[in-house]
């Protein structure tokens, strides 16, 4: 089965700079990549996804990017704010409806003012 | 977006007890939810996949006659924890799509303690 590796597991950079977060899927497979940010106790909430038809997706300051190849995706924060402080999660599926998402081990993204 | 909730919130119980969750699509139908259980400090692990009108299927090593779920309707979907055990005390959080779409939508999960 799929196989998703995140990293790194913890993430500290100072306001205003740049924050970047990598993950590798094992299914070749697979074609729907989502990022879903999750704050302490809240529910995690999607920011951004990329499907496999496409390298590159950016909306605002977050952008995603896909080497299908290589088999891996980064998610790229620019301008960081401390309220982007959250655990950030990778995640990969083949698509469709119905069909489940297999999840990275996290980020914990610090953004220090 | 769409809105899926979750109810309890939080619940704590004895050990040995069951507890049921509900999730809800609020403005949505789906077909398909998902549960998961996440412990602290770590991921989202999926338990299962709930299917309206037929049997949920179940992850490998996630005990399907302890984790019962029943996927009633379009909109409702309930994870019943039975016998619960200290080692059960998880957060539990479903997940809902719209149909024929692929994006997941969160609940705000149920806390469970169990004593």
């Amino acid at each position: 089965g799929e196989n998703v590796e995140q990293h790194p597991s913890t993430l500290s950079v100072q306001e205003g700079d740049s924050a970047v977060i990598k993950c590798t899927y094992s299914d070749s497979a697979s074609n729907y990549f989502p990022w879903y940010k999750q704050e302490l106790g809240k529910r995690p909430q999607l920011i951004i996804d990329i499907r496999s038809n496409v390298g590159e997706k950016k909306d605002q300051r977050i952008a995603v990017t896909l080497n299908k190849t290589a088999k891996h995706f980064s998610l790229h924060i620019t301008e960081t704010q401390p309220e982007d402080s959250a655990v950030y999660f990778c995640a990969a599926s083949t698509g469709g409806y119905g069909n489940k998402l297999v999840f990275g081990a996290g980020t914990i993204l610090r953004v220090k003012s | 977006g769409a809105v899926v909730s979750q109810h309890p919130s939080w619940v704590i119980c004895k050990s040995g007890t069951s507890v049921k969750i509900e999730c809800r699509s609020l403005d949505f139908q789906a077909t398909t939810m998902f549960w998961y259980r996440q412990f602290p400090k770590q991921s989202l692990m999926l338990m299962a996949t709930s299917n309206e009108g037929s049997k949920a299927t179940y992850e490998q090593g996630v005990e399907k006659d302890k984790f019962l779920i029943n996927h009633a309707s379009l909109t409702l979907s309930t994870l019943t924890v039975t016998s619960a055990h200290p080692e059960d005390s998880s957060f539990y959080i479903c997940s809902a799509a719209r149909l024929a779409q692929e994006t997941q939508y969160f609940g705000p999960g149920t806390r469970l303690l169990v004593l």
